[in-house]
């Protein structure tokens, strides 16, 4: 299983820009690379994925280094509404067919 | 479209007691699964079910029971509860495939038990 690697915790202002880096230096060649995040008393939402090239959506972005072995989760203007624990998720983690949640990183977002 | 729901939300039970945790999505994903989820700690899996009709062991079975009840429903059972079940208990539901795709998983708001 790819073991992966995330700060405990981050601070960030709002509407700033947030970079929160995981690596996964074990990852196979066929991992995805998953994000989600977990907001205080919720169950945890999908962020991003991607497996090779650099992926964007509504939320975030994703930067996967040309190595696989790293990625950064990148939240373009921080609400308060971001703070959350963020969990970087390599797809084969699970073992049978689930997803492997290490502690993530918590994100605290200053108003 | 209400996603995955849970029932009960909170539930606080004595050792030895049973009950059935409830999970069910409407998006018609083949997929389910049950998570546990300690203080401060990520989420676990303890069973998962990639189509209806099959189940299969997670991380942290021992202590569990689920049925398949049809492709909308996935339950979790404990016997016979213990303090070491109390947790946050999350159903997650995806297309196919889970971790091992590209698919998403979808969670439920969770089920907050107690064991005393």
């Amino acid at each position: 299983d790819a073991k992966t690697t995330q700060p405990n915790s981050m601070e960030s202002n709002e509407e700033e820009p947030v970079h929160l880096p995981c690596n996964h230096s074990t990852i196979s060649g066929t991992d995805y690379i998953h994000w989600y995040r977990q907001l205080p008393s919720q169950g945890p939402e999908y962020v991003i994925h991607g497996l090779t090239s650099n992926v964007n959506n509504r939320m975030a972005s994703l930067a996967i280094a040309e190595d696989r072995k790293s990625s950064t989760l990148i939240l373009h203007r921080a609400t308060l509404r971001d703070a959350a624990v963020y969990y970087c998720i390599p797809s084969s983690g699970g073992g049978a067919d689930g997803l492997t949640f290490g502690k993530g990183t918590h994100l605290i977002i200053q108003p | 479209n209400a996603g995955v729901t849970q029932t009960p939300k909170f539930q606080v039970l004595k050792t030895g007691q049973s009950m059935t945790l409830q999970c069910a999505q409407d998006m018609n994903h083949n997929s389910m699964y049950w998570y546990r989820q300690d203080p401060g700690m990520g989420l676990r899996l303890i069973y998962y079910s990639a189509s209806e009709g099959t189940t299969d062991k997670g991380e942290v079975p021992n202590g569990y029971n689920v049925s398949r009840l049809n492709k909308r429903e996935f339950s979790l059972r404990l016997e016979s509860a213990a303090p070491s079940q109390t947790s946050v208990y999350f159903c997650a539901s995806s297309v196919s495939g889970g971790a091992r795709s590209s698919d998403t998983q979808y969670f439920g708001p969770g089920t907050r038990l107690t064991v005393l």
